[in-house]
C-alpha cells in the first residue's frame, strides 16, 4: 500500500524561528493535505493542495505540492508558542481515501 | 457552524463489554470516515461511507468491529466484545466529496480505555 514518510519526527525550535518539514511518498499522489493536532483534540485541516507545483499560504504557513508529485513541504514562519503540536501530512493517490504520515512533533521554546 | 460531533469524549469499560461510539457529521457532507489513533500505529482508517453506504471497510480489525450509518446525520462504531488492545482514540471525520475535494474535517475524538 501507499506509505508516507514525514521528517523530521520531532523538532525543538526557539520562538521566532522558521520551521520546515516535509513528507515523501513511495508513489505519485494527486492531493496533499496538511493537518495540525493539539493534545486531546482531533486533527485540524491547515492547507489543501491539488496541483503539482502549487504553493499555498495560510497566514504564517506555506505548503507546496512537489513537482514530482511524490512530496510536499510545510513551512511555518516566525514560530510562536501556539504552533506547538503534531503536524500530519496526508494525501490521496490511486485510492480515494487519505493516507496519513507519521507526524512531526513541534515544540517551541521561549 | 457546528463541526463534527462525537460522543462520548471518554469511555472506560471492562473487557468483554459492548462499546458504541457515536458521530454526527457536518451538515451537508456526504462522506464519513472512522479512524483509530494509537502511538504505535498512528492514524488508521477503519471504514468510510459515501452517501450513507459503506464503501471500504478493509481497515476494520476484525468481526468484533461494526459500523452503521442509518442516515446522513448519524453514524455509530460498535465494538463487541471489547478487548484491552482496542484502547485508542477513535475519530470520526466528514467531507463533501465533490470532483476535486478530499478535505476531511475531524471531530474531537473518543478516548476509549478497555481494562
Amino acid at each position: 500500500g501507499q506509505q508516507l514518510n514525514q521528517s523530521p519526527q520531532s523538532m525543538f525550535i526557539q520562538e521566532g524561528e522558521d520551521v520546515s518539514m516535509n513528507c515523501t511518498s513511495s508513489s505519485i499522489f494527486n492531493t496533499w493535505l496538511w493537518y495540525k493536532q493539539d493534545p486531546g483534540e482531533g486533527p485540524v485541516l491547515l492547507i489543501a493542495l491539488y496541483k503539482a507545483g502549487e504553493l499555498t499560504s495560510n497566514g504564517r504557513l506555506t505548503a507546496q505540492f512537489g513537482i514530482t508529485r511524490k512530496d510536499s513541504f510545510l513551512n511555518i514562519s516566525a514560530s510562536i508558542p501556539s504552533d506547538v503540536g503534531i503536524y500530519f501530512c496526508a494525501g490521496t493517490g490511486t485510492a480515494s481515501k487519505l493516507t496519513f504520515g507519521t507526524g512531526t512533533r513541534l515544540q517551541v521554546t521561549l | 457552524d457546528a463541526g463534527v460531533i462525537q460522543s462520548p469524549r471518554h469511555e472506560v469499560t471492562e473487557m468483554g463489554q459492548e462499546v458504541t461510539l457515536r458521530c454526527k457529521p457536518i451538515s451537508g457532507h456526504n462522506s464519513l470516515f472512522w479512524y483509530r489513533q494509537t502511538m504505535m500505529r498512528g492514524l488508521e482508517l477503519l471504514i468510510y461511507f459515501n452517501n450513507n453506504v459503506p464503501i471500504d471497510d478493509s481497515g476494520m480489525p476484525e468481526d468484533r468491529f461494526s459500523a452503521k450509518m442509518p442516515n446522513a446525520s448519524f453514524s455509530t462504531l460498535k465494538i463487541q466484545p471489547s478487548e484491552p488492545r482496542d484502547s485508542a482514540v477513535y475519530f470520526c471525520a466528514s467531507s463533501f466529496r465533490g470532483l476535486f475535494s478530499y478535505e476531511q474535517y475531524f471531530g474531537p475524538g473518543t478516548r476509549l480505555t478497555v481494562t
